[in-house]
């Protein structure tokens, strides 16, 4: 049961353009979510982060949105730039309880941005 | 500030072996996060350590163990590897237990032969 969905396997935006990533979640207990880009052979690189109680951070080109009554997240980038092109991963963690528990990934869209 | 390290970057083992990998986390940085990353699976929690304890653990076999050390680095062992235990084996490093945002490093490439 994936509690953390990107539909999207891939998406290809024209440089300049936005992106937008989608994520969306199942358990409502989630509190924290974060975006993280990675290429290949690399760890995942942080980006980004919302806590529960906001509906939009941003930072420089990057906004993330959270819609908790949808349970859904999202990604914008804009403009979008060549070195953009990587994949995203949206996760979620509940630090409900005291205690200290994992990430949950979803499993990443393939961004391509198109010169 | 040097980020999250991890030894080996690659690793080949044979299928029956053990094999331990190593990550040392983000100076002032006490928590620290293991992941498997498969093709099929994505990003997988394995276990969280936070001042030398097992704080949380996710849905893995016990082949799989770790430790960690007063000066916060971090080791797991995969006993008896399997095929499917090839993997991208990831290491996060957070500055406190329950912290947010996690950083990661380079990963280990498990390859199991």
């Amino acid at each position: 049961d994936q509690q953390v969905k990107q539909n999207s396997p891939s998406l290809s935006v024209q440089e300049g353009r936005i992106s937008i990533l989608n994520c969306d979640y199942t358990n409502s207990m989630f509190d924290y979510f974060l975006w993280y880009k990675k290429y290949p052979a690399e760890g995942p690189t942080f980006l980004i982060s919302i806590s529960s109680i906001k509906d939009k951070n941003e930072d420089g080109r990057f906004t993330v949105f959270l819609n908790k009554s949808a349970k859904h997240l999202s990604l914008h980038i804009v403009p979008s730039q060549p070195g953009d092109s990587a994949v995203y991963f949206c996760a979620a963690r509940w630090g409900g309880g005291g205690g200290a528990d994992g990430l949950t990934f979803g499993k990443g869209t393939h961004l391509i941005i198109q010169p | 500030k040097a980020g999250v390290t991890q030894t080996p970057r690659y690793l080949i083992k044979t299928r029956g072996q053990q094999v331990t990998l190593s990550c040392s986390p983000i100076s002032g940085h006490r928590s620290v996060s293991w992941y498997q990353q498969t093709p099929g699976q994505g990003l997988q929690f394995l276990f969280e350590y936070f001042s030398e304890t097992q704080r949380n653990k996710g849905n893995f076999p016990g082949r799989f163990s770790g430790r960690q050390f007063s000066n916060s680095r971090s080791e797991m062992n995969v006993s008896t590897l399997e095929l499917g235990d090839s993997a991208l084996y990831l290491c996060a490093s957070q500055r406190a237990e329950g912290g947010t945002e996690a950083f990661f490093g380079q990963g280990t490439r498990l390859t199991v032969v």
